[in-house]
């Protein structure tokens, strides 16, 4: 099955303890990204990977890190997490890449989400 | 930079009542435009997706139209049901100047009331 796995689903943790949060996709797909969820702010991109080694950073950055040293992972790192990054995060993963051009089918896949609370 | 924008920002109908969702993005260079559902806490569920070169797509009593020179996108729900109750996310993803960015709108929030 087709899918998009994050764990933790659910995170409480202290200000400043390092935590890793990751995303693993079985679809050979090369882009995947982070999302932050915000009532009243939607869904903001945080980092996004458009293959092994390339990364760049989305609309909120700040606070967060991300590697992708193999495909089908892509770990969120929080290396001192404060109370303004409890949210709602998901995963995503696609087809679309710099090299997937033409394209055919670039449906965005999501993770279930981990919901994070910073104390 | 793409903006994403949906109207309204809630609606709340009886039950069997078709709808119309809005969603309106400012640059036509994207690959596909893809509409999600999401309830409460939970993660988001694909709805539909449509292909640039696509103008339109139905599931079931969903149908989703594009037209991407005007830069809008219409989801259609027929006969709608109290289980259609959440919220309704149109992304884009998009090809133009930021290349691989998926930018969402802001949602809206459906009630179907028996």
């Amino acid at each position: 099955e087709a899918q998009v796995t994050q764990n933790p689903r659910y995170l409480i943790t202290v200000t400043g303890k390092k935590l890793t949060v990751t995303c693993s996709q079985n679809m050979n797909h090369e882009y995947m990204s982070w999302y932050r969820q915000d009532p009243g702010l939607g869904l903001r991109q945080i980092y996004y990977s458009m293959n092994v080694e390339v990364t760049d950073k989305g609309d909120v950055p700040e606070g967060y890190k991300v590697s992708r040293k193999e495909k089908r992972n892509f770990p969120l790192i929080l290396e001192s997490p404060s109370p303004n990054q409890t949210s709602l995060y998901f995963c995503a993963s696609s087809f679309v890449g710099r090299s997937a051009l033409p394209l055919s089918n670039t449906e965005a896949f999501f993770g279930q989400g981990t919901r994070l609370t910073v104390v | 930079k793409q903006e994403v924008t949906q109207i309204p920002a809630a609606l709340s109908v009886p039950e069997g009542e078709n709808l119309v969702l809005n969603c309106s993005f400012t640059d036509s260079a994207i690959y596909n435009l893809q509409w999600f559902r999401q309830d409460p806490g939970k993660g988001l569920t694909s709805l539909l997706l449509i292909q640039s070169s696509q103008r339109e797509q139905t599931s079931g009593r969903l149908n989703a139209s594009l037209d991407k020179s005007s830069g809008r996108s219409t989801l259609y729900i027929a006969a709608s049901q109290p289980g259609d109750s959440a919220t309704y996310l149109c992304a884009v993803f998009d090809r133009g100047s930021t290349l691989g960015r998926l930018y969402f709108g802001r949602g809206t929030q459906l009630t179907v009331w028996p």
